[in-house]
């Protein structure tokens, strides 16, 4: 099966930071990528789709200036949260489709976020 | 508008029993169903999918039921053992290549000895 890792697994960070989480497909390539939010207990709501040298595509009530993302290559994509506030603590997980159909999308192990 | 409804939100179920979670969906357009399993900490993981020209499908242990005329499907875990414990959402898109999914609320297993 194909592998995603993301990195960091946690970071901590003060208020008014940024902080940046990067997202591979380890190995195959991927134009696609998902970045999902889950807060504890909750499913996995979708932020953006990331698409692999063009812009990201946002979904409704997501800060598109706020959480910043950047494919760059057919294996990486990176989401940075400027300006990370409290309330913006979150498991922050994203995944990519890969397949015969390309339907599958395999996950990361998601960046546990902690705004202090 | 939740498009992908799951219940129930938890379920506790003794080893060796049949561990049931429905789901329905509002979108007729809809037409892959992926169940994802996972722990805590960790990234969710694809369990079995099916697709809306078949009304079952099985692996191991696992089953998907759909009825199309519903807009239901369902996850059997059958023999349910401790290990199986997880949270396990339900989940729905268009097949096709890099579509999104939305995901159900979740249903938190618990498999007790």
């Amino acid at each position: 099966g194909a592998v995603v890792s993301q990195h960091p697994s946690w970071v901590i960070c003060k208020s008014g930071t940024s902080v940046k989480i990067e997202c591979r497909s380890l190995d195959f390539q991927a134009t696609t990528m998902f970045w999902y939010r889950q807060f504890p207990k909750q499913s996995l709501m979708l932020m953006a789709t990331s698409n692999e040298g063009s812009k990201a595509t946002y979904e409704q009530g997501v800060e598109k200036d706020k959480f910043l993302i950047n494919h760059a290559s057919l294996t990486l994509s990176t989401l940075t949260v400027t300006s990370a506030h409290p309330e913006d603590s979150s498991f922050y997980i994203c995944s990519a489709p890969w397949g015969r159909e390309e339907d599958e999308q395999f996950f990361g192990p998601g960046t546990r976020l902690t705004v202090l | 508008q939740q498009q992908v409804k799951q219940s129930p939100q938890s379920l506790i179920v003794q080893k060796g029993g049949i561990s049931i979670i429905n789901c329905a969906y509002e979108n007729t357009a809809f037409d892959y169903f992926p169940w994802y399993q996972q722990f805590p900490g960790k990234g969710p993981a694809l369990l079995i999918a099916i697709r809306p020209d078949v009304s079952e499908k099985k692996e191991g242990r696992f089953t998907i039921s759909f009825n199309k005329s519903a807009k239901q499907f369902s996850l059997h875990i059958m023999d349910s053992q401790p290990g199986d414990s997880a949270t396990y959402f339900c989940a729905a898109g268009n097949s096709g290549g890099y579509q999104k999914v939305t995901f159900g609320i979740g249903t938190k297993l618990q498999v007790i000895p």
